[in-house]
């Protein structure tokens, strides 16, 4: 897997958007960008996932740079319970043979 | 859909004693699934992939007769933690792929077990 960087923590307003961004300059031509989020005392949630495009689904957008070495995730109006440590991970086209490396992640806190 | 359960959410139990815990994917049948731990203000840290009906694969610093991993069917991956200690108080997570084939690797997450050694 490719090396992940991301801050520490980000805070934000609620209803104000949120980029999260994450640098990954050892990334391979065919690994994948995801994102998962982990609220407190709960285990992961998938958030999205890119390859080369830009993506939106109904959580979140995911916005990759050209050159790959890096992504942002963007929550467009964050709310409360948008809480939680983000992680950003680079995986291999290997299918799901493999279990995930989390990094550290970005510690997000939405103030009222 | 993509839904996976794990019992109990919790548990406290003495030193020297096992306990089990079971992941199930509730909608989906899941040949790979994976079991990791979370200790306090860490990341989670891969333990082991269960695969059903062959052993598991554990990593490397994880001991094997300490986590017993069984994965009888497509829908249930237990972990058991053997003579527990103090030092094995965790978050245990599991989680399942959908679709093994697919080219990427999204994993739907149980909501964990916190493990409490006294």
């Amino acid at each position: 897997d490719a090396k992940t960087t991301q801050p520490n923590s980000m805070e934000s307003n609620e209803e104000e958007p949120v980029h999260l961004p994450c640098n990954h300059s050892t990334i391979s031509g065919t690994d994948y960008i995801h994102w998962y989020r982990q609220l407190p005392s709960q285990g992961p949630e998938y958030v999205i996932h890119g390859l080369t495009s830009n993506v939106n689904n109904r959580m979140a957008s995911l916005a990759i740079a050209e050159d790959r070495k890096s992504s942002t995730l963007i929550l467009h109006r964050a709310t409360l319970r948008d809480a939680a440590v983000y992680y950003c991970i680079c995986r291999g086209s290997g299918g799901g043979a493999d279990g995930l490396t989390f990094g550290k992640g970005t510690h997000l806190i939405i103030q009222p | 859909g993509a839904v996976v359960s794990q019992h109990p959410s919790w548990v406290i139990c003495k030193s020297g004693t096992s306990v089990k815990i079971e992941c199930r994917s509730l909608d989906f049948q899941a040949t790979t699934m994976f079991w990791y731990r979370q200790f306090p203000k860490q990341s989670l840290m891969l333990m082991a992939t269960s695969n059903e009906g062959s052993k598991a694969t554990y990593e490397q610093g994880v001991e094997k007769d300490k986590f017993l991993i069984n994965h009888a069917s497509l829908t249930l991956s237990t972990l058991t933690v053997t003579s527990a200690h103090p030092e094995d108080s965790s978050f245990y997570i599991c989680s399942a792929n959908r679709n093994r084939l697919a080219p990427y690797n999204e994993q739907f997450f149980g909501p964990g077990t916190r493990l409490t050694v006294l």
